[in-house]
């Protein structure tokens, strides 16, 4: 099993409240994801990384931030948490070998 | 647009019967997972095919690049295999996407 964990698994929070996610790997690898899966849409993709202080948007990027100043973690952010971020969030790396895919436990956060 | 299609959506069987789970998808791909999530459980790769087929266990899975298809069978199926698959495919352009997936339940 890739090394890859997320912290915290679950969250409670209020409107308006900053929330950070932390997404820790031990296997060096470039690449990192952060995804949401909520029902009836699947996984989408809120922002990746491809190095340190190499990130880019992904299809639902709007009310989040990410930051990469280590290999090892990648961290996600929401400014201001809003009811419609209450979603189970995904942390993923890959490879190699190119395009194999580990997630890590999942953290789920509920935003009142 | 959904870049990968998954039927059926939604499946129940009983114990031991041959399931199969159907994945289309549009874009040139570097390869294809078939990916189980448990109830409330993390997301784990079955498997990574770029060509062909792989088997594990009772989980075979096939795919065909000419016609952007891949399957999921489980052969025997069990209780313990209820859970949602999910298609995920690697671009040529390096992102996943992914499927909305197939819950399944077997009912013993």
């Amino acid at each position: 099993d890739a090394g890859i964990t997320q912290s915290p698994r679950h969250k409670v929070t209020e409107t308006g409240t900053p929330v950070t996610l932390r997404c820790h790997q031990t296997e060096n690898h470039r690449y990192m994801y952060w995804y949401r899966q909520d029902p009836g849409h699947g996984l989408r993709l809120i922002h990746y990384s491809y190095g340190v202080k190499d990130t880019d948007k992904g299809e639902v990027s709007d009310g989040y931030s990410v930051s990469r100043s280590k290999t090892e973690d990648f961290l996600l952010t929401l400014e201001s948490a809003t009811s419609s971020q209450t979603s189970v969030y995904f942390c993923a790396i890959t490879g190699p070998p190119k395009g194999e895919l580990f997630f890590g436990e999942g953290s789920r956060l509920t935003v009142l | 647009k959904n870049e990968v299609e998954q039927s059926p959506q939604n499946l129940t069987a009983q114990e031991g019967e041959f399931i199969t789970i159907n994945c289309s998808y549009s874009v040139g791909i570097s390869a294809l997972h078939w990916l189980q999530q448990h109830p409330g459980g993390g997301i784990v790769s079955l498997f990574m095919l770029s060509s062909g087929k792989k088997k594990h266990g009772r989980l075979i899975a096939t795919i065909n690049i000419q016609e952007k298809h891949s399957s999921l069978h489980i052969t025997a199926s069990h209780p313990r295999d209820s859970a949602v698959y999910i298609c995920a495919v690697y671009s040529t352009g390096n992102q996943f996407y992914f499927g909305t997936g197939t819950s399944l339940t077997v009912i013993p």
